[in-house]
């Protein structure tokens, strides 16, 4: 069974800072892993997906990297901003048939304090 | 442009009433529809997943129930709801064709769903 863990549970750190955000998971056969951002009360916005050929993505400030054989993906945020407080979540796609089913972990929630 | 529209945001309904909460896409033709539920300190439980009008499929055994009577609709309902279905509820979308498993997901922006 897949099982997906994202650590640290919670973090704080000061404007500026540059963090990493780790997510494992138990299972490698997974076609693809997506990182989003959940602001209180809201939706899942989507800010990464890495396909299971690849190691890396970027987007502005943020660069998510993809090492299936071990089991582990990390969410990289450079110069951070209070705008940045959220909780980010991770998930992969694992699965056979027509539907593959997303996996979520617990999340990281971030505090950025100016 | 693609979008995907939840409502309410919010309910609060007593034990033992019915529920339905709809979701509709825009901009996509035959998307997977997803209904997940976020509960405090369980994170994302997928409920139900449809492939197409009329399919639907169950991930858990459960007080709710889900339909898809359009291409780009799909409605989550209780005929009497437990005050364990309590909960923030998510639609998301995707496109997906048999062996093309690759595609992003997207989410709708919730219903908190309160039951008193």
């Amino acid at each position: 069974k897949q099982e997906v863990t994202q650590i640290p549970a919670a973090l704080s750190v000061p404007e500026g800072e540059n963090l990493v955000l780790n997510c494992s998971f138990t299972d490698s056969a997974i076609y693809n892993l997506q990182w989003f951002r959940q602001d209180p009360g809201k939706g899942l916005t989507s800010l990464l997906l890495i396909q299971s050929s690849q190691r890396e993505q970027t987007s502005g400030r943020l660069n998510a990297s993809l090492d299936k054989s071990s089991g582990r993906s990390t969410l990289y945020i450079a110069a951070s901003q209070p705008g940045d407080s959220a909780t980010y979540l991770c998930a992969v796609r694992h699965g056979s048939g027509n539907t593959g089913k997303l996996i979520f972990g617990q999340g990281t929630t971030l505090q950025v304090k100016p | 442009s693609q979008t995907i529209h939840q409502w309410p945001a919010t309910l609060v309904q007593p034990v033992g009433s019915p529920l339905s909460l709809e979701c509709t896409v825009e901009g996509t033709s035959n998307p997977n529809l997803y209904w997940y539920r976020q509960a405090a300190g369980r994170g994302l439980q997928l409920l139900f997943y449809s492939v197409g009008i009329g399919q639907i499929s169950s991930e858990v055994p459960q007080n709710l129930s889900a339909s898809r009577p359009q291409d780009r609709q799909f409605i989550l309902s209780s005929k009497k709801l437990l005050l364990s279905d309590s909960g923030f509820y998510l639609c998301a979308w995707n496109n997906e064709r048999t062996g093309i498993m690759n595609t992003e997901a997207f989410f709708g922006q919730g219903t908190r769903l309160t039951v008193v």
